[in-house]
């Protein structure tokens, strides 16, 4: 049963600290998004890898958060340094797109819960 | 225009009702419908989706109906299971070289027993 793993699924740190947020996509997807989920915000798309490069990391705040794609079976989500309004889910999925395919299914994590003090 | 607008933010339908959750968009290059459902402590995950070359699409008790012209889509939930208490996403995405989907803000639904 092919699934999308993060780690760690809880995070608690102290404003000012370094997170690091971890995702491994499905096996042969050739797409990572990041997402952060909060109550007010909803699904806020942070951003978004095709083949490992960064497509669109639009709505990533970039002086303190930073995406990657070191291989293609690991994705990281970085924050430096945490404020406490970065407390939220932060969500991995992967899919499989191309540009004949009407397959856009995004298959999600179990997500990380970060708390920051 | 990038904007999916959803409603209503919550729901509570007795078993055997109907559900229905409303979204609408502004941009008309979107040509991807999906419907996302969401469990406390999980992941979203693909209900149905449809794109704009049927009006209706329907997956056992889900069904979605489009309309193009006034560019909304619903979600109907036909005989309402408390099991279906969930959040539901609506999203919307183009083709082309970008795929990323534009999300609803989520509609909580409580299906009381």
């Amino acid at each position: 049963d092919a699934r999308v793993t993060q780690t760690p699924r809880h995070k608690v740190t102290e404003m000012g600290q370094e997170v690091t947020m971890r995702c491994q996509p499905i096996l042969g997807h050739n797409t990572v998004f990041w997402y952060r989920q909060t109550m007010m915000q909803g699904l806020e798309l942070l951003a978004y890898f095709r083949n490992r490069a960064p497509l669109d990391d639009s709505g990533m705040p970039k002086d303190r958060f930073s995406a990657e794609m070191p291989d293609a079976t690991l994705a990281t989500l970085k924050i430096q340094p945490s404020e406490p309004r970065d407390s939220a889910v932060y969500f991995c999925a992967s899919g499989f797109l191309n540009s004949g395919s009407y397959t856009d299914t995004q298959y999600f994590g179990p997500g990380t819960r970060l708390t920051v003090l | 225009q990038q904007q999916v607008k959803q409603s209503p933010q919550s729901l509570i339908v007795q078993k055997g009702g109907i559900s229905i959750i409303n979204c609408a968009y502004e941009n008309t290059a979107f040509d991807y419908f999906p419907w996302y459902q969401q469990f406390p402590g999980k992941g979203p995950a693909l209900l149905i989706a449809i794109r704009p070359d049927v009006s209706e699409k329907k997956e056992g008790r889900f069904t979605i109906s489009f309309n193009k012209s006034a560019k909304q889509f619903s979600l109907h939930i036909m005989d309402s299971q408390p099991g279906d208490s969930a959040t539901y996403f609506c999203a919307a995405g183009r083709g082309g070289n970008n795929r990323k989907l534009i999300w609803g803000l989520g509609t909580s639904l409580a299906v009381n027993p």
